[in-house]
């Protein structure tokens, strides 16, 4: 069975910053894929970003990056430029046919 | 596309009632997936359908938790006889699934709260 690890229950920076959260995961597919969503105080879960297990290139959107490793099975998000708004629960999921996440990192950014 | 829907967003019950949730996916979607958290953790899964078949159920979901997707569109889940424990935000997600074997993207609906008192 997959499992997925944050680390870091909660993090906090000053806005502008630049934050990185961690996950690890544990499996022994070779195709996959990984995610990081976000989840605003009572707000629904959106997507991030999105990684295929095959592609050897970090997946960036804007701001939002990620450093995948896969012999380490690491999958740490990095937000540049942080902003009032990435203020959330950040969840790191695995894919294999469903979604295993782990257990959130909540990010306060401060103004 | 108006997103992933879900009914009711809030439900308050006393144990022992039975309550029925339901979910609209997006409306190409041919995934449909039923996922609980509870606070401060993350979502666990449940089940999920491809069309209207159900391909797997999590060891979560025990006799009194019913899915069914009768006609490949929207998704309803019944939980009988509730607990206390069954207090927790059901969410609901659906994807495009392609026979070549690729997934695209769960996109989640806004979830239903139930509270058992």
């Amino acid at each position: 069975a997959q499992t997925v690890t944050q680390s870091q229950p909660e993090m906090s920076v000053q806005e502008a910053e630049t934050v990185t959260l961690s996950c690890t995961y544990d499996t022994s597919e070779n195709n996959y894929y990984l995610f990081w969503y976000k989840q605003p105080p009572s707000r629904q879960m959106i997507l991030v970003i999105r990684q295929e297990a095959y592609k050897q290139q970090n997946a960036t959107e804007n701001r939002f990056s990620v450093n995948f490793q896969k012999a380490a099975k690491s999958f740490s998000l990095k937000i540049s430029d942080s902003q009032l708004g990435d203020t959330a629960m950040y969840f790191c999921a695995f894919e294999r046919q469903k979604l295993v996440f782990g257990q959130g990192t909540r990010l306060t950014i401060n103004p | 596309d108006t997103g992933v829907s879900q009914d009711p967003r809030h439900k308050i019950t006393k144990r022992g009632q039975n309550v029925t949730f339901r979910c609209d996916p997006i409306s190409e979607h041919n995934r449909l997936y039923w996922y609980r958290q509870t606070l401060g953790q993350g979502p666990e899964f449940l089940t999920y359908f491809q069309n209207e078949a159900q391909l797997e159920k999590s060891r979560l979901l025990s006799d009194r938790f019913s899915a069914e997707r009768p006609k490949g569109s929207f998704s309803t889940l019944e939980i009988q006889r509730t607990e206390q424990g069954d207090s927790a935000m059901y969410l609901c997600a659906s994807s495009r699934h392609n026979l070549a074997g690729g997934t695209d993207t769960q996109y989640f609906g806004p979830g239903t709260r139930l509270t058992v008192l």
